[in-house]
């Protein structure tokens, strides 16, 4: 069975940093592409990141680029989301989420809470 | 970016009523390599998204056949042939074709 299991999140104050994992099970992690997307309370679904299978390609959503790094360890079937300098705007659940063939979103996390508040 | 329109963005369904959810984009999203990259998801109360519809039409495994998706380049719509209780929740198009990819602001299904 395809898992994915987010951990890290938590109250963090505007300006400080927080990193999220998310371990992968099921299937082969190496082999496929994976994203953070984000729901702020009460609202739709925003893509936040995206990195390949070997790293090779990375892409940021504009409103995280420079503040946020993405990264994998294979090794350990683990993606993770490095966040630093957040601000209210970050309060959000963040699931990763399994790029498989033809582009889709297949599998998903249950979600790491993150609330910037002070 | 590529903007998702989605409405209604609230639908009322009696059990076994047919529904359909329009999804239109600003741009085609018919890709250079001849597929189009347009899913369907949907977000049970409290539960993680999940995907019911890839490349417009195409049923993901294990999804009940009364949803269906049909459209092309900028109109695309989602259809539910029989509303069960159990269909409701929040359904987003989302599109894949263009970076960076985006969703749909969603529609919301109520069971009357």
């Amino acid at each position: 069975e395809v898992q994915l299991v987010e951990s890290g999140g938590g109250l963090v104050q505007p300006g400080r940093s927080l990193k999220l994992s998310c371990v992968a099970s099921g299937f082969t992690f190496s082999n496929y592409g994976m994203n953070w997307i984000r729901q702020a309370p009460g609202k739709g679904l925003e893509w936040v990141a995206y990195i390949s299978s070997g790293s090779s390609y990375i892409y940021y959503a504009e409103t995280v680029k420079g503040r946020f790094t993405i990264s994998r360890d294979n090794a350990k079937n683990t993606l993770y989301l490095q966040m630093t300098s957040l601000r209210s705007e970050d309060t959000a659940l963040y699931y990763c989420a399994r790029l498989g063939q033809l582009r889709v979103m297949d599998a998903w996390g249950q979600g790491a809470s993150v609330t910037v508040s002070s | 970016d590529v903007v998702l329109t989605q409405t209604p963005p609230t639908l009322s369904a009696t059990i076994g009523q047919s529904v359909s959810i329009s999804c239109r984009s600003s741009q085609s999203l018919l890709d250079s390599d001849g597929d189009t990259y347009l899913n369907w998801l949907l977000q049970r109360p409290g539960q993680s998204p999940q995907l019911l519809i890839y490349s417009v039409s195409n049923l993901e495994s294990g999804v009940p056949n009364r949803f269906s998706g049909s459209g092309s380049e900028t109109d695309f719509t989602l259809k539910i042939s029989g509303v069960e209780a159990e269909d409701l929740g929040v359904y987003y198009c989302m599109q894949a074709t263009h970076a960076p990819l985006t969703f749909g602001s969603g529609t919301k299904l109520e069971i009357k």
